[in-house]
């Protein structure tokens, strides 16, 4: 059953902390994605990975960084949360040129 | 301002109805047009893409395109409870595909 899973679903953050929001997939998709969703915003494309350290930024990559080590395996940092960064993070996936992005379930985080 | 315009915000259709969903692009550098659907709470799946001038039908939903005046429409027929749910439209480059520009959504509610 070909999925992408998000840790943590939920967190809880202080202004001035580190987050660090982790994406699987088990597909073998060569490209990835982080997004954030607010209400009445849409998505917002934060970066996409075309593999293992090739990255490239999206519309909003202030204040975000993205690692990929391995290609099934795609990591969001938030260096100094800021409460503008609250909203929920989606991470999502597709195969090289195939174009259809598989979502996973959303990660929820509040910075106070 | 938002490149990709959705209209109406929300639609309220009675069960066994047709909805009908717009979606318009300001930036003359797209090619393809996709439509996700967003249950509350979940992940957005992909419900249809469309490259080509013309009409796409699969079961109950058809997606129109116009690439002369860059619009997109995706229309429901016999609407079920189980529709009611956020439709984002999301425009890209043909080089580039990967990379989505969504709408804020139409949030569809199907009243049974």
């Amino acid at each position: 059953d070909m999925k992408v899973t998000q840790m943590p679903r939920y967190l809880i953050k202080r202004m001035g902390e580190n987050v660090l929001l982790e994406c699987g997939q088990d597909m073998s998709h060569e490209t990835m994605y982080w997004y954030r969703q607010d209400p009445g915003l849409g998505l917002q494309l934060i970066y996409i990975s075309y593999d293992v350290d090739s990255n490239s930024e999206g519309d909003i990559p202030k204040g975000y960084r993205v690692s990929r080590k391995k290609r099934e395996h795609f990591s969001l940092i938030l260096d100094s949360a800021k409460t503008n960064q609250t909203s929920v993070y989606f991470c999502a996936s597709s195969l090289f040129r195939q174009y259809e992005q598989y979502f996973g379930p959303g990660t929820r985080l509040t910075v106070l | 301002q938002q490149k990709v315009q959705q209209s109406p915000e929300s639609l309220i259709v009675p069960e066994g109805g047709m909805a009908s969903l717009n979606c318009t692009s300001s930036d003359r550098n797209v090619d393809y047009f996709w439509w996700y659907r967003q249950h509350s709470g979940k992940s957005p799946k992909m419900l249809m893409s469309i490259f080509s001038n013309g009409e796409k039908e699969e079961g109950r939903f058809t997606v129109h395109l116009n690439k002369a005046s860059l619009h997109t429409s995706l229309h429901i027929r016999d609407s079920q409870p189980s529709d009611s749910a956020l439709y984002l439209c999301a425009a890209s480059k043909a080089e580039g595909a990967d990379r989505l520009t969504f709408g804020k959504g139409t949030q569809l509610i199907i009243q049974p």
